[in-house]
């Protein structure tokens, strides 16, 4: 099943303005991570989440482990803020750690 | 200078045949990992290692196989390989095991025909 849900699967801003990404788990996790991969294919780190909140620059991400979902706000979008947004529970216990991905959030801002 | 390095970046290969999938890390992590993204799924986990010990296996098939002969390399061969192997295939690190920060590198992308 979908252990990872992410919302919504495509947005298109005007430059300038801010929205949020969500992802829901239904599964157990303590640590989140989330990232943007640009049109070239490459992953690019955005935050490292224990629950609460991390600020970078224009984007905000927090997770609520206890109601089991993380956001990631985006302030000002700027046209290189396009990709597509991935966030990721991780899994870990005796046999190693894994990444479960949510199916991203293509994003496309527009001047 | 890139960290994780990835080669090639571009592979196409026929059916049938092995291939190896080329990764290394200077980031002086101790855990690597493998996942897979293809136009049919999301991004997905296929294997992690720690100090080139398999911990996890998420790959059904024993036609994909890590090989680590260095601390900094996890390299990944597939054998008889199949159009639906086609996928871009990632390999990150983090500098442990446990819950720590995963880095992915630039990925290969795996065309088989």
């Amino acid at each position: 099943g979908d252990q990872v849900k992410q919302s919504p699967s495509a947005l298109s801003l005007q430059e300038g303005t801010n929205s949020a990404l969500r992802c829901n788990f239904s599964i157990a996790t303590t640590t989140v991570q989330w990232f943007l991969q640009n049109p070239r294919g490459s992953l690019m780190n955005l935050f490292y989440l224990v629950p609460g909140t991390k600020e970078n620059g224009r984007l905000k991400s927090t997770f609520n482990s206890k109601e089991s979902y993380s956001t990631l706000h985006i302030r000002d979008a700027q046209l290189e803020d396009s990709g597509t947004y991935f966030c990721a529970a991780l899994n870990y216990g005796g046999s190693g750690n894994k990444l479960i991905f949510g199916t991203g959030t293509l994003l496309s801002v527009k001047p | 200078d890139p960290k994780i390095i990835q080669k090639p970046k571009y592979l196409v290969a026929v059916t049938g045949s092995e291939k190896i999938l080329i990764c290394e890390q200077y980031l002086g992590h101790n855990a690597m990992y493998w996942y897979r993204q293809s136009a049919k799924k999301p991004l997905e986990f296929m294997f992690s290692y720690s100090y080139q010990k398999l911990m996890d296996n998420q790959t059904a098939s024993s036609r994909f196989q890590p090989q680590s002969s260095k601390k900094n390399h996890l390299d990944l061969q597939i054998t008889a390989l199949k159009p639906d192997d086609s996928a871009t295939y990632f390999c990150a690190s983090s500098q442990r095991g446990g819950g720590a920060e995963q880095f992915f590198g630039p990925g290969t992308r795996l065309t088989v025909l």
